[in-house]
């Protein structure tokens, strides 16, 4: 079984300024990564997602991800961030020869001016 | 392709009563997922299933909650009787055969119960 774990239930940061929101995940076997993003009173949308090859991936506004498997880690950051970056940032896994979807509780960003 | 549709957006009802919740996944996709949103639990999956069948629903928390998949463009959530403590946001998403295709969510129905 596979679970995910996002310390940080709040990360307040100043606009413009670099931001990285943790992910860590268990599991016992190979596993795909997702980034979703919620913003207020909408479903989720993919950010970002690690299948394989590269172990940075990228999304099309600014954020980045890491896959790190010695640290089973998937950090999401972005070098400046925006206000309309203003959301809940869920981390989920999937494992391979799973299907299910595990999400973790969500880390609500906070854009300070 | 419209997305994943669910209905209603919010639902208040009293305490005792039914609640059926509905998700129309996008066309084509072999998988359908039912999640619950709380501030406490965050995002927990319920059920889920492929090719509409139930494949795992240990996540029901209890008898009162069961879910269908009658075909493969619609699927309901119930909850029989309700209580307040099922207040919460229920998502539900639907994705393509294969372990490495993301989920797409419906908008969400937000349940209170009063």
């Amino acid at each position: 079984a596979q679970s995910v774990t996002q310390l940080d239930s709040q990360v307040p940061v100043f606009e413009e300024a670099p931001v990285e929101l943790r992910c860590n995940y268990s599991s016992s076997v190979s596993v795909y990564l997702f980034w979703y993003v919620q913003y207020p009173n909408q479903g989720l949308q993919l950010l970002l997602k690690y299948l394989s090859g590269s172990t940075l991936v990228e999304s099309i506004n600014g954020f980045e991800a890491e896959f790190n498997k010695s640290q089973t880690s998937f950090h999401l950051r972005k070098p400046s961030v925006h206000i309309s970056d203003t959301a809940e940032y869920f981390c989920a896994v999937r494992g391979v020869g799973d299907d299910k979807i595990i999400f973790g509780k969500g880390t609500r960003l906070h854009i300070l001016p | 392709d419209a997305g994943v549709i669910q209905s209603p957006r919010h639902e208040v009802t009293e305490m005792g009563q039914e609640v059926t919740l509905r998700c129309k996944p996008i066309s084509g996709h072999d998988y359908l997922f039912w999640y619950r949103q709380t501030m406490m639990r965050g995002l927990e999956l319920l059920i889920y299933f492929n090719n509409n069948v139930p494949i795992d629903d240990s996540g029901m928390p209890e008898d009162r909650f069961s879910a269908k998949m009658p075909n493969a463009s619609f699927s309901t959530l119930k909850i029989q009787p309700s209580e307040p403590r099922d207040s919460a946001v229920y998502f539900c998403a639907s994705s393509k055969q294969g372990p490495n295709t993301e989920a797409f969510f419906g908008q969400g129905t937000r349940l209170t119960v009063v």
